[in-house]
């Protein structure tokens, strides 16, 4: 069954650094997302992605924040200069555009920020 | 906005039935989620119901919706070990691409 892979499953980095988190959707899919989720914390939205552009971000997605579909089977999320609040679980998902219900998630980048 | 909420933790026999709840307070959502999220891995959709519905049942899983009072509900029968995980509610509303969701409710099945 296909699944949404994510790279790397952990990342430690120091604070004021740049990082990149690499997703790889499913195939077929059109609509791609990153989520969060602070230790604790619900799971929160940060921004979709459709037809090489942002479709919907939140708050949290900041202009530290940056995303990018640089080929055709990874989709990016660069945090330009790290803060210790930006621990946290990511998520990457996926769906097809006729089945808005059905978001598949991938496992997460556990980032942690000293 | 949406703002969703769940109690955190619930313990079960094996082959007992379990119930989690949510509530949620955006009325104009249209579907409501279960996720599961197994230790070290991703959130996998369980099941979803759209809210002109009162209830869905899937194999072991029902789910049921009261609109009126915004709660949403998830019954497992015959629960087994497999089982054990956080469970996450979500909603989103038409056109809305986004997933609000709750912070989970931990089952620990005991054999």
């Amino acid at each position: 069954e296909p699944e949404v892979t994510q790279t790397p499953s952990h990342q430690v980095t120091q604070m004021g650094q740049e990082v990149i988190l690499r997703c790889v959707p499913i195939s077929n899919h059109l609509y791609f997302y990153w989520y969060r989720q602070i230790l604790g914390q619900k799971v929160e939205f940060l921004v979709s992605f459709y037809n090489n552009e942002i479709s919907e971000k939140s708050e949290i997605f900041d202009d530290q924040f940056s995303v990018e579909r640089p080929d055709g089977s990874n989709f990016t999320l660069k945090i330009r200069s790290t803060k210790l609040e930006d621990s946290a679980m990511y998520f990457c998902a996926s769906r097809v555009p006729d089945r808005v219900y059905e978001q598949y998630f991938g496992p997460g980048t556990r980032l942690t920020v000293t | 906005g949406e703002d969703v909420e769940q109690s955190l933790f619930l313990s079960v026999r094996e082959g007992d039935s379990s119930v989690i709840n949510c509530t949620y307070t955006d009325s104009s959502s249209t579907y409501l989620y279960w996720y599961k999220q197994e230790p070290g891995a991703g959130l996998q959709l369980l099941t979803y119901i759209f809210s002109n519905m009162d209830m869905k049942q899937d194999q072991r899983l029902t789910v049921l919706l009261n609109k009126k009072d915004k709660h949403l509900s998830l019954r497992i029968a015959d629960t087994q070990t497999g089982d054990s995980a956080i469970y996450f509610c979500a909603e989103t509303l038409i056109g809305n691409n986004r997933l609000a969701f709750g912070k989970g409710n931990q089952v620990v099945v005991i054999p």
